[in-house]
Formats: structure tokens, sequence, C-alpha cells
């Protein structure tokens, strides 16, 4: 079946502009991540969510920082006021299960590369 | 803060032999651990999961767990080129509440033809 898809694949923003990045998980996974991975480092989380609602936005960088997932299928990464340390590829991750057990295997979306100049 | 650390690398082998990876962790309380596969530019692609100690093979790949020692290891057997790659290890930890994978910076293998 289709796997986690990503829109864009590359963003360049200018300092200050807004960006929003689109994750369209595998269809009946109810666990939704947005992960950021700097080059030559492993994924960093940044939020999570099941179904609509979003349990844990610990790893969010700052309050410029803002995902939703409205309908428990779709989520949108929205950066505002981009600066060049959000410069970095956002990784979308879904998972058929809840985390409530060890099986908790997560898959990947391709990433969306942001640059900001 | 639990850590996940790996050796950067890079795990230099011929085409043919096997290549070990290894990874450590923070914590023995209830955890599960992946590795993720990620070519070059590319997303990281699942290749293994283990839960239990001891041994899990899937094909050429082989994932070894001991909880004990705070140690998951991959092995590859038969490597070949095209699994250059950087290889994360993952861990989730159930007791902490956090439903994310904490990865490692990744291990970079060449595999030389």
């Amino acid at each position: 079946g289709a796997g986690v898809s990503q829109s864009p694949r590359y963003k360049v923003a200018k300092r200050g502009q807004d960006v929003a990045l689109r994750c369209d998980p595998i269809s009946g996974h109810v666990s939704l991540f947005w992960y950021q991975q700097a080059l030559g480092q492993g994924p960093e989380f940044l939020t999570y969510f099941q179904n609509e609602a979003q349990l844990d936005k610990s790893g969010l960088p700052s309050d410029r920082f803002f995902a939703e997932r409205p309908e428990g299928s779709v989520s949108t990464l929205k950066i505002q006021r981009t600066q060049q340390e959000d410069s970095a590829v956002y990784l979308c991750a879904s998972s058929y299960s809840q985390g409530l057990t060890d099986l908790y295997e997560q898959y990947f979306g391709p990433g969306t590369r942001l640059t900001v100049t | 803060q639990k850590e996940v650390e790996q050796n950067s690398g890079p795990l230099s082998v011929p085409e043919g032999a096997i290549a070990s990876l290894n990874c450590t962790y923070s914590d023995r309380v209830s955890q599960s651990f992946f590795w993720y596969r990620q070519y070059s530019g590319k997303s990281p692609e699942l290749i293994m999961s283990i839960y239990s100690n001891g041994d899990k093979e899937d094909g050429r790949f082989t994932a070894q767990l001991n909880k004990a020692s705070q140690y998951v290891s991959l092995l590859i057997r038969d490597s070949q080129p095209s699994d250059s790659a950087t290889y994360l290890c993952a861990v989730y930890w159930l007791d902490t509440g956090r439903r994310a994978l904490t990865f490692g910076s990744g291990t970079r293998l060449q595999v030389q033809p």
C-alpha cells in the first residue's frame, strides 16, 4: 500500500517567512510524529498526535512551531517567522500502534528539506 | 535523559564480509529497539525490530539484544555495496510516557567492492 507522503519535498524560505509542511500518513495509522533531522544526526522528536489529539509537543523548539491534525489523518507543521537555525529535514512518521506496548514500529515519509536563507 | 549511543564510523568492510554495527543505551527498563537504514539524502527505512533478549534473524540481517548489558547490535551477512548507508539505532522507552523513538546519531557503513 501507499506509504507516508510529505510535501513539499524541498522548501526555500527567506528568513522571517512562514512555512507549512504537510504529512499524509499511512491509512489507518493512529499515531503520527514529526521529527527534525540535522545533517549527520539522528532524527529528533518534535511532536506526537494520537488521532486528532496532540498528546506531546515537548520537542517543539519554540512557540514559532505549531502542528495540527484536525481530522486525525493529514497533519501540518507550521513554522512562523523562520530563522536560519530552522534549516533541517523535517520528517513525518506514522504507526498503527498507540505505543502502549512494545510493538511500536514507525514508518517515515520522504521528508521535507527546509532551507532558510 | 535517556540516551542512545553509536559509533559514527565510517565502518568499512569488504564485499561479502559480515558488518557488525553496535548501539548502547542508557537504561534497562521497558524498552524496544529498532534499526533503520538511511541512504544519503533519503529518509530512514525500518529494517529490524527486536523486543526480547537474544537474536532475531531476517534474511541477511540479524539483530542481537542484551538488556543486561544495555547493548543492541545489527549484523549484516554477505555485505553488498548496496548496503552502504547510515544505520540508525532507535529505542522506545515504554515507561517514560513519551511515545517517540530516541535515535542515535547513526553509524556510516561503507562496503568496498
